[in-house]
């Protein structure tokens, strides 16, 4: 199963972009790049996804680099309520996929 | 629109007990699955059910059963629970599998004492 590397914790100044990134290495063509945060005592939040092409939606956007082995997950301004782990996962076809330990992002006022 | 929903919240047992944790949502989505989340961990998945009327295995089942009772609920059992259960456990359905977002509900935090 492909897997997901991405580093343990981020701080990121208030009302600044923050750039979260996630390597995958061993990506398959048809892997879809997912993201998901986790804010305290709740269950994960959808943020984006995408499979080759950048996404963007209202909660952010995704850079996903040209030969798919790594990607970027964008908050162009960041706000307390930004504060949560972010978990990179690739999923299709294969349902057995895990979250892994994510990214602690913690915002400084 | 509820989305996906867990009952119950909370749930202390001891060990032996048996329970089972109910999830249900009102998304018409095909997939559901059961993940448990350690403190400091990152979600591992128990079971899923593809579509209505199946199941399989996904990464820590042992100790589990499931049930996809129809498509909008899927149930997990602890036929006897033991403290190394003891974990926050979260259902989520999505529409197409992989390609489509999962919808997470809030969790049904256990105790195993």
């Amino acid at each position: 199963d492909a897997k997901t590397t991405q580093p343990n914790s981020m701080e990121s100044n208030e009302e600044e972009p923050v750039h979260l990134p996630c390597n995958h290495s061993t990506i398959s063509g048809t892997d879809y790049i997912h993201w998901y945060r986790q804010l305290p005592s709740q269950g994960p939040e959808y943020v984006i996804h995408g499979l080759t092409s950048n996404v963007n939606n209202r909660m952010a956007s995704l850079a996903i680099a040209e030969d798919r082995k790594s990607s970027t997950l964008i908050l162009h301004r960041a706000t307390l309520r930004d504060a949560a782990v972010y978990y990179c996962i690739l999923y299709f076809g294969n349902e057995k996929l895990t979250f892994g330990t994510g990214t602690r992002l913690t915002i400084i006022p | 629109n509820a989305g996906v929903t867990q009952t119950p919240k909370f749930q202390v047992l001891k060990t032996g007990q048996s329970m089972t944790l109910q999830c249900a949502q009102d998304m018409n989505h095909n997939s559901m699955y059961w993940y448990r989340q350690d403190p400091g961990m990152g979600l591992r998945l128990i079971y899923y059910s593809a579509s209505e009327g199946t199941t399989d295995k996904g990464e820590v089942p042992n100790g589990y059963n499931v049930s996809r009772l129809n498509k909008r609920e899927f149930s997990l059992r602890l036929e006897s629970a033991a403290p190394s259960q003891t974990s926050v456990y979260f259902c989520a359905s999505s529409d197409r599998g992989g390609v489509s977002p999962l919808h997470f509900g809030n969790g049904t935090r256990l105790t195993v004492t």
